[in-house]
């Protein structure tokens, strides 16, 4: 079935550096790649997100790059903050199934 | 304030006793949906709906039940809950007709089946 891989598990970085994870996807029918960011005991919440016809996106410091033809897409977040550190889920979707790659618990170190 | 509630926040209970997580948002969305959350394997889509009266097997369906009475409302009814079942569940909304737009997540409800 359809499989979203996400690396790192895990990513500790000082702060003031950039953090990236890269997720894969299988099914070459997704359209919509979204990342949400977990903070402890809280649900996930949307921080950027990418279409298909599209190859890459920024928000102030984060981006997300897109590789159709590769099936990879990645988050980007320059000068990282302690307040950066959560757990990121990237997601693939086609139109109404959603799959989740397994979470890049990310550290900021102060 | 738009949000997606769920209620019971934390429920421990016994294998077979049946219960029901309510879901309910007051941003009159069209879809939504129940994911469970375990280590290592990320949130996976337990069912979905389109619309009212209108629902569909996610990856994990098995050992869930799930109805769409009204729009506002999404509950997940476990008949028969098993040990294998104790994951902490989110349920979220979206506003477009599918799954490929923001969803907004409710606080989870974390569920321990003994």
């Amino acid at each position: 079935g359809e499989n979203v891989e996400q690396h790192p598990s895990t990513l500790s970085v000082q702060e003031g550096d950039s953090a990236v994870i890269k997720c894969t996807y299988s099914d070459s029918a997704s359209n919509y790649f979204p990342w949400y960011k977990q903070e402890l005991g809280k649900g996930p919440q949307l921080i950027i997100d990418i279409r298909s016809n599209v190859g890459e996106k920024k928000d102030q410091r984060i981006a997300v790059t897109l590789n159709k033809t590769a099936k990879h897409f990645s988050l980007h977040i320059t000068e990282t903050q302690p307040e950066d550190s959560a757990v990121y889920f990237c997601a693939a979707s086609q139109y109404d199934k959603v799959i989740f790659g397994p979470g890049t618990s990310l550290s900021v170190i102060p | 304030e738009a949000q997606v509630t769920q209620n019971p926040r934390y429920l421990i209970t016994v294998t077979g006793k049946k219960l029901t997580v309510t879901c309910s948002q007051n941003m009159n969305h069209e879809y939504m949906s129940w994911y469970r959350q375990d280590p290592g394997l990320g949130l996976r889509q337990i069912y979905y709906s389109m619309n009212v009266e209108v629902t569909d097997k996610g990856d994990v369906p098995e050992g869930y039940k799930v109805s769409r009475k009204e729009k506002r409302n999404f509950p997940l009814i476990l008949e028969s809950p098993s040990p294998n079942q104790t994951s902490l569940y989110f349920c979220a909304s979206s506003s477009a007709s599918g799954g490929n737009y923001e969803q907004y997540f409710g606080p989870g409800t974390r569920l321990t089946v003994t």
